[in-house]
């Protein structure tokens, strides 16, 4: 079945470092991919999206690229803020079903 | 727009006692989505409808849970009787479905229950 695999947190940066967060999939067809953020005390919110190959979708200073070579859709960020602490999670929406399939999530933490 | 909206953000209870959780989806959308989140087991799906109709409710851990949609701006979420193991914070999401397949998820920020 479909799935999603990312990096166990947490990662702890400080303010200004490099983020880099692993996500990659499995799943038949050509899924939409996703990149969600849940800030305590919250609900998860979309953060950005790609639905087909080599599309990079951007968000808030965020980049993901749909990597269909390697099912990767790994999270960037060049420049972390504390206010970036939160919890992200790596979903895929496999083509022809409404039903998402969520990574356990990663937790990071920025440090001023 | 109002964004999902759901009650009681925060329910403490005692073991045994029914508890009923409510979410109204965003206007329009209509796909209703019902998760629980714990630390152990992530965001794990309990059951979604399309159109008020009940579609696949093979994530509802046991009998005791049970989930109604009687119109598009209503759903609920019933545990009974409720358990310790059922502490958890439970969210509701809803969606476009039909002809727009992209389209992303928008949650409501969750019901806390803890159960004593």
């Amino acid at each position: 079945g479909d799935s999603v695999t990312q990096m166990e947190g947490p990662v702890t940066l400080s303010e200004e470092a490099f983020l880099t967060i692993n996500c990659t999939y499995t799943a038949t067809g050509y899924p939409s991919l996703f990149w969600y953020v849940q800030y305590p005390g919250e609900g998860l919110q979309l953060l950005l999206k790609a639905t087909k190959a080599d599309d990079k979708g951007s968000n808030k200073g965020f980049e993901a690229t749909y990597r269909k070579e390697t099912t990767s859709f790994h999270l960037e960020k060049g420049s972390v803020q504390v206010s970036d602490s939160a919890v992200y999670f790596c979903a895929l929406r496999p083509g022809g079903s409404y039903i998402p399939t969520f990574g356990r999530g990663t937790s990071l933490i920025v440090h001023p | 727009d109002a964004g999902v909206i759901q009650s009681p953000r925060h329910e403490v209870t005692e073991m045994g006692q029914e508890v009923t959780l409510r979410c109204k989806p965003i206007s329009g959308h209509d796909y209703l989505f019902w998760y629980r989140q714990t630390m152990m087991r992530g965001l794990e799906l309990l059951i979604y409808f399309n159109n008020n109709v009940p579609i696949d409710d093979s994530g509802m851990p046991e009998d005791r849970f049970s989930a109604k949609m009687p119109n598009a701006s209503f759903s609920t979420l019933k545990i009974q009787p409720s358990e310790p193991r059922d502490s958890a914070v439970y969210f509701c999401a809803s969606s476009y479905g039909q002809g727009a397949i992209n389209q992303p998820q928008h949650f409501g920020d969750g019901t806390r229950l803890s159960i004593l």
